[in-house]
């Protein structure tokens, strides 16, 4: 089955920085990636995601990458706030290859921006 | 509000206990998914629907658990005999249908004594 790894597992920067965190897929018929942002105590919401016929996609601060011959996609986040500290996933869907069914979520990165 | 809810949102029970938690979708979604969430760990799938048929179950999901969505539209999730390596969050996510966005609710915190 499909194999998410995601890395780092903790980031600290200082405010105004900017934060990147990656995530690495096994299965070469991925087509969609997306990113979810939890903040401690709440539900995971989506913050962006990609489809395999694009190399990036931005929304204002934010910004995701995919490199398929790579397999791997990143996630950008420019000129950080304190507001953007929380827990950071990526998934990808499962069975690869289809829009469908249930996702495998990588394993989390906690983001830490320091005022 | 027009999210997805869940509940109860905290559950304490003692091991041996059945348990049942409901998710009620954003309305017209027809898919609906079930995770489980430990500390520390991105969700785990559990089980899925689309309307009231129950696609796809994970290997996580033992006979001890059971998961229904009768009329299409809210789902229970029944856990019996719990054990202390239930306590997890258990997430409900809907979607509008194949490729869509799945929109999280907030969840429901099991403790298992």
């Amino acid at each position: 089955g499909e194999n998410v790894e995601q890395h780092p597992s903790t980031l600290s920067v200082q405010e105004g920085d900017s934060a990147v965190i990656k995530c690495t897929y096994s299965d070469s018929a991925s087509n969609y990636f997306p990113w979810y942002k939890q903040e401690l105590g709440k539900r995971p919401q989506l913050i962006i995601d990609i489809r395999s016929n694009v190399g990036e996609k931005k929304d204002q601060r934010i910004a995701v990458t995919l490199n398929k011959t790579a397999k791997h996609f990143s996630l950008h986040i420019t000129e950080t706030q304190p507001e953007d500290s929380a827990v950071y996933f990526c998934a990808v869907p499962s069975p690869p290859g289809s829009n469908t069914g249930k996702l495998i979520f990588g394993q989390g990165t906690t983001l830490q921006v320091k005022p | 509000d027009t999210g997805v809810s869940q509940n109860p949102r905290h559950k304490i029970t003692k091991r041996g206990q059945n348990v049942t938690f409901r998710c009620d979708p954003i309305s017209e979604h027809n898919r609906l998914y079930w995770y489980r969430q430990t500390l520390g760990q991105g969700p785990e799938f559990l089980t899925y629907f689309q309307n009231e048929a129950q696609l796809e179950k994970s290997r996580l999901l033992s006979d001890r658990f059971s998961a229904e969505r009768p009329k299409g539209s809210f789902s229970t999730l029944e856990i019996q005999r719990t054990e202390q390596g239930d306590s997890a969050m258990y997430l409900c996510a809907s979607s509008l249908g194949q490729g869509d966005e799945q929109f999280f609710g907030p969840g429901t915190r099991l403790t298992v004594l």
